[in-house]
């Protein structure tokens, strides 16, 4: 099975501070990727798509290495509201049972 | 508006019955999943179907059966079988370059 690796925390930061977490993938035919974020007993939601050139949505960044094989997002100036955990969602060309893969999530806890 | 409707949010089962989850998507996509995750774990595959009319068992399959009759439709059912059923299952639907997910079904065993 192609694999989805995520370290999972959980990252402790005080507010205000700025934190990156990484995700690494096996599949080098991995076609489109993503970061969610999923709230404790609830569905994961899209935070952002992510591409080679970089994408920036407000406090957030993400990054694509295709050639390291891994994705980063980067949060700056953390919110309370930032607590979460944060999956690593890949898209694989070839379907079947790693159509979609996941890594097992990011557990941030931003502190007061 | 295109999206991924799972039914019902929270669903109490007696023990040796079966229930049904219901997962319905109007986004055209070929592609469905169905993952369960327990309390401070990742998300397991169940079961996937990539087209009408076939599925394939994922990680965890015992206990569970599917069906993809419709495009639109990928029903899954927590037969008296699966022993350890309490548990949030998540509908997923993909193409290239999206993927939805359902809003969660916590299933509990009363």
């Amino acid at each position: 099975r192609k694999e989805v690796e995520q370290d999972p925390g959980p990252f402790n930061v005080p507010e205000g501070a700025t934190v990156a977490f990484n995700c690494t993938y096996s599949n080098s035919a991995s076609q489109s990727f993503f970061w969610y974020r999923q709230d404790c007993r609830k569905e994961p939601k899209l935070l952002m798509s992510v591409y080679s050139s970089g994408n920036e949505d407000g406090r957030f960044t993400a990054q694509l290495n295709r050639a390291s094989q891994y994705i980063s997002l980067l949060i700056r100036d953390s919110k309370l509201s930032d607590s979460a955990t944060y999956l690593c969602v890949v898209i694989n060309s070839g379907g079947g049972a790693d159509g979609l893969t996941f890594g097992k999530g990011t557990h941030l806890i931003i502190q007061p | 508006d295109g999206g991924i409707t799972q039914s019902p949010k929270y669903l109490f089962r007696k023990e040796g019955q079966n229930v049904t989850l219901s997962c319905e998507q109007n986004l055209n996509h070929d592609a469905m999943y169905w993952y369960r995750q327990d309390p401070g774990q990742g998300l397991r595959l169940i079961y996937y179907s990539q087209i009408v009319n076939d599925f394939q068992k994922g990680d965890i399959a015992e206990g569970y059966s599917v069906s993809r009759e419709k495009k639109e439709s990928f029903p899954l059912t927590v037969t008296s079988a699966q022993k350890n059923p309490t548990a949030f299952y998540l509908c997923a639907s993909s193409k290239n370059t999206e993927a939805f997910f359902g809003q969660g079904t916590r299933l509990t065993v009363v």
